[in-house]
């Protein structure tokens, strides 16, 4: 089985500039969650989607956005780019409902200019 | 609110037993993870283990979890330089319902 696959793995971006990431999540999973990683913050929760409804959300400004779609995958904007948006951002997929473990891609790097 | 801590850095020689550990203050967790972060990739899942259990052992691998003290260790037995990487403790926020990670635990495996 196809682990979480996550595209583009490396993105440079100007400051104001916006930006989509794409997150494919396990086969038969039907809930995907974004973070952010970085040095400062760790790895903070961004938002979940299950059936395409996003569920829960996380304390992040309202440039940040995301979508999923009736095959599960996911995408994430971020618009108006800032410096600190430079971050490693991970994609995790779970089954479903429930404590489900949750199984991560190799994320996408973003960085700033 | 919820809080995992844990230590940052922890230096082992090959073939010793390394003892990460971790504490949460959301008691009403249900499941709590150890994740295993390798340089320039994502979050592996090492294992995981019910907050009404004591002690969950995979191969290398034990958990050992004192819900009283909301304290999680990981102990990886006969520690590899494989092993070296950053671990991630995270719970399952039954208030919030999402994971919360602890800033993670730097292993250095000395050859």
């Amino acid at each position: 089985k196809a682990g979480v696959t996550q595209t583009p793995r490396y993105l440079i971006k100007t400051r104001g500039q916006q930006v989509t990431l794409s997150c494919s999540p396990i086969s038969g999973h039907r809930s995907v969650s974004w973070y952010q990683q970085t040095p400062g913050q760790g790895l903070q929760f961004l938002f979940e989607y299950f059936s395409e409804t996003q569920r829960n959300k996380g304390n992040f400004p309202g440039r940040f956005s995301g979508r999923q779609f009736s095959n599960s995958r996911s995408e994430m904007n971020v618009s108006t780019l800032e410096l600190g948006d430079s971050a490693l951002y991970l994609c995790a997929s779970r089954q479903g409902d429930g404590n489900q473990p949750q199984h991560f891609g190799d994320g996408t790097r973003l960085s700033i200019l | 609110g919820e809080d995992v801590e844990q230590s940052l850095f922890l230096s082992v020689r090959e073939g010793d037993s390394s003892v990460i550990n971790c504490t949460y203050t959301d008691s009403s967790s249900t499941y709590l993870y150890w994740y295993k972060q390798e340089p320039g990739a994502g979050l592996q899942l090492l294992t995981y283990i019910f907050s009404n259990m004591d002690m969950k052992q995979d191969q290398r691998l034990t958990v050992l979890l004192n819900k009283k003290d909301k304290h999680l260790s990981l102990r990886i037995a006969d520690t590899q330089t494989g092993d070296s990487a950053i671990y991630f403790c995270a719970e399952w926020g039954g208030a919030t319902n999402k994971l919360i990670f602890g800033t993670g635990t730097l292993l250095a495996v000395q050859p």
